[in-house]
C-alpha cells in the first residue's frame, strides 16, 4: 500500500526560527512529490519535485528530494505568524493519476 | 483563468439525511476531478477521483458516491449520513496530463449530528 509519512504532526516556535519538515514515502512507482500549505480551507501548492538532490527555492521557503532516502524536507528561514499553517506532503504514484497525502504538520509560529 | 466552486461552505446535517456537494471547474476542459475528505487536524483522504464523464473510481468503500454527469461538474453523495461522515470535503482538478498538481476548492466542513 503506498504510504506517505510526514514528521513531525505538529510544530511550535517563535517568530524568527527556522524550521525543518520531513516527508518519508513508500510508493510503488514514485513520480513527484508535491508540497502545499493549507492555512484555512483550501490548500495551495508550493512545490513539486522530481528530481533527487535540486533544490526549489520560493522567497523564505526551500525544499529538497532525496530518491536514495525516499524522502523531503521543507525548510523555513526566519518564520514570521503568517507561515502558521498545515503543511501537506504528498506524491504522485506512476500512472496512478492521483496524489497520496501525509497527515500534514501542523505549524504555529508564535510572535 | 480557471476556477474551481464548491458549496455549499458548510453543511449541518442530521444523521440519516441525504448528502449533495456540488463543484464545478471553469476555464479547463476535460479535467481530472476529486474528492478528498480531511478529518480534524489530518491528512488528505482520497474519496474518488474521475478522469472523464460517468467514470468514478473510489478509493475506499463507504457511505458516500460520486457522480460526474457533466466534463467540469463532480457530485459528492450519500443516501443516508452516519456520524462519521463529519469532516472536511475538498474537490480539486488537475489537467490530467503529465503534471498531477492539484487545484482545491475552498471546501465544505459538513458536520452530523
Amino acid at each position: 500500500e503506498d504510504k506517505v509519512v510526514q514528521s513531525p504532526l505538529s510544530l511550535v516556535v517563535h517568530e524568527g526560527d527556522t524550521v525543518t519538515l520531513n516527508c518519508s514515502y513508500e510508493v510503488t512507482n514514485f513520480r513527484s512529490l508535491l508540497w502545499y500549505k493549507q492555512e484555512k480551507k483550501a490548500p495551495t501548492f508550493l512545490f513539486m519535485l522530481t528530481s533527487s538532490g535540486i533544490e526549489k527555492k520560493s522567497g523564505r521557503l526551500s525544499s529538497i528530494l532525496d530518491k536514495k532516502e525516499l524522502s523531503s524536507i521543507l525548510n523555513i528561514t526566519a518564520t514570521q505568524t503568517g507561515d502558521s499553517a498545515i503543511y501537506l506532503c504528498a506524491v504522485e504514484v506512476q500512472g496512478a493519476q492521483k496524489l497520496v497525502f501525509g497527515q500534514g504538520t501542523r505549524l504555529t509560529i508564535n510572535p | 483563468s480557471q476556477t474551481i466552486h464548491q458549496w455549499p461552505a458548510t453543511l449541518v446535517q442530521p444523521v440519516g439525511s441525504p448528502l449533495s456537494l456540488e463543484c464545478t471547474v471553469e476555464g479547463t476542459s476535460n479535467p481530472n476531478l476529486y474528492w478528498y475528505r480531511q478529518a480534524a487536524g489530518r491528512g488528505l483522504q482520497l474519496l474518488f477521483y474521475s478522469v472523464g464523464i460517468g467514470q468514478i473510481s473510489s478509493e475506499v468503500p463507504q457511505n458516500l458516491s460520486a457522480s460526474r454527469p457533466q466534463d467540469r461538474q463532480f457530485i459528492l453523495s450519500s443516501k443516508k449520513l452516519l456520524l462519521s461522515d463529519s469532516g472536511f470535503y475538498l474537490c480539486a482538478w488537475s489537467n490530467g496530463a503529465a503534471n498531477e498538481k492539484l487545484f482545491f476548492g475552498s471546501g465544505t466542513q459538513l458536520s452530523v449530528l
